[in-house]
């Protein structure tokens, strides 16, 4: 089942914060993020697991909550290149090893 | 290194017609997927290979074939294109062995359109 991820779309001036959601109706083994810009390919951006901690790259992080199979992804201070749509892919507790990925969340930064 | 790379950019078929899309990689990896994107949506799972002489199905199989030809090539088969299959197709792979919890390296994608 596909995991639900919120708001759709977000607007912010560069310099604002912002936070993406994804949710999931099953038990979660990982969560990936990955982000796309418009005719490109998607981009890995990270992992967080089961059992692991808060990951972050820069001044874009991460977290994962197993009980709630809930994770968030925060971009602070936000650049112009942040732009593009956002997707979560989670990987279930148990059954197919592969990822399922959000509708994406569309991220637009302007000066 | 090339990374993922994926024949043909553009396609545009007939109804009916049949084509093979060609994904390979050179990053000695262990598991390869399709995917297919819609306008603005996410991701689906066609099929997928955990390891060479391995496919499983997806999300979506219904009119497309795989053959995991080697470690490196991993190619997508429409027997009778529809225009339901209208799409970008996007090959990936990851290096773990168990495909759990491995990052996914994208390919530049397939556009194609059925007519």
């Amino acid at each position: 089942q596909q995991p639900v991820q919120s708001p759709q779309a977000v607007i912010l001036r560069e310099g604002e914060d912002a936070v993406i959601n994804c949710s999931s109706s099953k038990a979660l083994y990982s969560v990936h993020w990955y982000r796309q810009k418009h005719g490109e390919a998607p981009v890995f951006l990270m992992i967080l697991l089961k059992g692991g901690e808060q990951k972050g790259h820069e001044k874009i992080s991460a977290s994962f909550n197993e009980k709630k199979q809930q994770s968030s992804l925060y971009l602070t201070a936000s650049q112009l290149s942040y732009s593009g749509t956002y997707f979560c892919g989670t990987e279930p507790g148990a059954g197919r090893r592969a990822l399922t990925f959000g509708s994406g969340t569309r991220l637009q930064v302007q000066p | 290194n090339a990374g993922v790379t994926q024949t043909p950019k553009f396609q545009v078929l007939k109804t009916g017609q049949s084509m093979t899309l060609q994904c390979a990689q050179d990053m000695n990896h262990n598991s390869m997927y399709w995917y297919r994107q819609d306008p603005g949506m996410g991701l689906r799972l066609i099929y997928y290979s955990a390891s060479e002489g391995t496919t499983d199905k997806g999300e979506v199989p219904n009119g497309y074939n795989v053959s995991r030809l080697n470690k490196r090539e991993f190619s997508l088969r429409l027997e009778s294109a529809a225009p339901s299959q209208t799409s970008v197709y996007f090959c990936a792979s990851s290096g773990k062995i168990d495909p759990r919890g491995g990052e996914q390296y994208f390919g530049p994608g397939t556009r194609l359109t059925v007519t």
